[in-house]
């Protein structure tokens, strides 16, 4: 399976900024997503981050406050922006392999003071 | 719409002794399905999947999973339960085509507490 990092591993941040969380795959794919898992909660879909173009954000996420790129095969950033308390979760990337399996990151902690 | 139920929040056993995760899901078509696991402090790792055939299918550490249509469930097990298997158990349901391909669908989780 791919191998995936994720920069930072945690952050604690003050309301109202912006943190950009990285996603590198050690192999390209197709189809790379972007979840959040709130506290006690499971995962929910944030965003499937395209190639080339823009992200395809499931209902509740909007571009504004979760911009994501993908500049190429291996490579993805979401941001958090204007950040409150609520937004304290862990992320997670995830890649598609074939046309069936999905392999997580090891997920961004992120608390939002 | 897609849903996933895992109806118990919490599974206790003994080391030693066979465990069993519920996972029942309402989703159209023939969905592929998923069980993940998540450690403290961990992302998730895949365990197995059901895509097609045998309705048994084996994965990781001695996990199995139990594919059954007519009951649309999908209940992980493991014959002989250890403390290390103690974490947290995702079942997910993935549609197979079309626009929504590689989409994962999560169940709320399930606790697993293996008790020396």
């Amino acid at each position: 399976s791919a191998v995936i990092s994720q920069k930072p591993s945690r952050d604690i941040c003050q309301r109202g900024t912006s943190l950009t969380i990285q996603c590198q795959v050690d192999s390209q794919v197709t189809m790379m997503f972007w979840y959040r898992q709130q506290p006690g909660q499971s995962l929910t879909l944030i965003a499937t981050a395209n190639q080339g173009s823009e992200a395809t954000y499931e209902s509740g996420f909007v571009i504004d406050k979760f911009p994501i790129s993908r500049p190429n095969l291996t490579f993805s950033t979401l941001t958090v922006s204007n950040m409150s308390p609520e937004d304290s979760s862990i992320y997670l990337c995830s890649v598609l392999q074939g046309q069936e399996t999905q392999y997580f990151g090891p997920g961004t902690r992120l608390l939002v003071l | 719409a897609q849903s996933v139920a895992q109806p118990e929040d919490q599974v206790n056993v003994a080391e030693g002794n066979p465990l069993t995760v519920k996972c029942t899901y309402s989703v159209s078509g023939n969905p592929y399905l998923f069980w993940y696991v998540q450690y403290p402090n961990r992302g998730l790792q895949f365990l197995l999947k059901y895509i097609t055939g045998d309705n048994l299918v084996k994965g990781s550490y001695g996990f199995e999973a139990e594919f059954n249509k007519s009951q649309t469930s999908f209940h992980l097990k493991k014959p002989s339960a250890l403390v290390s298997d103690s974490a947290l158990y995702f079942c997910a349901v993935s549609p197979p085509r079309g626009s929504t391909l590689g989409r994962l669908y999560f169940g709320r989780g399930t606790q697993l507490t293996v008790w020396p």
